[in-house]
């Protein structure tokens, strides 16, 4: 089972600046099959990304993904308010088990 | 615009059942994978099971196996997840989320419901 972990476990940042995710994987993910979710107070999971770098549909291109192997990262350029979420990885390279990462909160000041 | 629906949860004694559903709808369900992954209070995302689009292959996390059964019925875009043997850790709100396959494997979840608590306490 890959286990995935992500850092920082907090992250806090003013609106206009950039946010930087990070998430490495216990080995290596196969064809870059990542991908990221934000999950808003209350609310279920929304997809960001998938295949390490693609943006879901409807997703602002503020957000990009990047990375293979181990070691992958979330990109939001230009925070805004709204983007109070904890965001999550989750590999499906090696499925089933589809494993997700622990999160990483990020506040907005 | 995709649409999921959960219902069935609530609060269960441990070691009975539950029986959770998801009512799918503005899609071909029969042509995707399904799957059930839950959020215990405060913590972070576990997946659950998986089903492929014909109901004929099925996986578990090794937490659930032998006591949780994934099953669709595609004449009426449902899918329902049959809950044995519960336990205090089974609590968590459960989400049904859309693959992007009609297999089990190499799925990302696409589409997600607003999820349905489970409560699991004597």
């Amino acid at each position: 089972e890959i286990v995935l972990t992500q850092s920082p476990g907090t992250l806090s940042l003013s609106p206009g600046q950039r946010a930087t995710l990070s998430c490495r994987a216990s080995q290596s993910v196969s064809n870059s099959y990542l991908a990221w979710y934000q999950q808003k107070p209350g609310q279920a999971p929304r997809l960001l990304i998938y295949g390490a770098s693609s943006r879901a549909t409807g997703i602002p291109d503020r957000f990009s993904g990047s990375g293979s192997g181990t070691d992958f990262t979330l990109t939001i350029s230009r925070l805004e308010p709204e983007d109070l979420a904890v965001y999550y990885c989750q590999q499906y390279g090696s499925s089933p088990p589809y494993t997700f990462g622990q999160g990483t909160k990020l506040e907005i000041k | 615009e995709v649409q999921l629906l959960e219902s069935g949860g609530g609060l269960v004694q441990p070691g009975k059942s539950l029986r959770l559903s998801c009512a799918a709808s503005e899609f071909t369900f029969s042509s995707y994978a399904m799957h059930w992954v839950r959020q215990a209070p405060g913590k972070g995302l576990e997946w659950v099971s998986t089903v492929s689009g014909s109901g004929s292959y099925t996986d578990y996390a090794d937490s659930v196996k032998g006591r949780f059964t994934i099953s669709r019925d595609n004449s009426k875009d449902t899918l329902f997840l049959q809950m044995h043997s519960l336990r205090a850790e089974d609590t968590a709100v459960y989400y049904c989320a859309k693959g992007v396959g009609v297999m089990t494997l190499y799925n990302w979840f696409d589409s997600w419901g607003q999820g349905t608590l489970v409560t699991v306490s004597s």
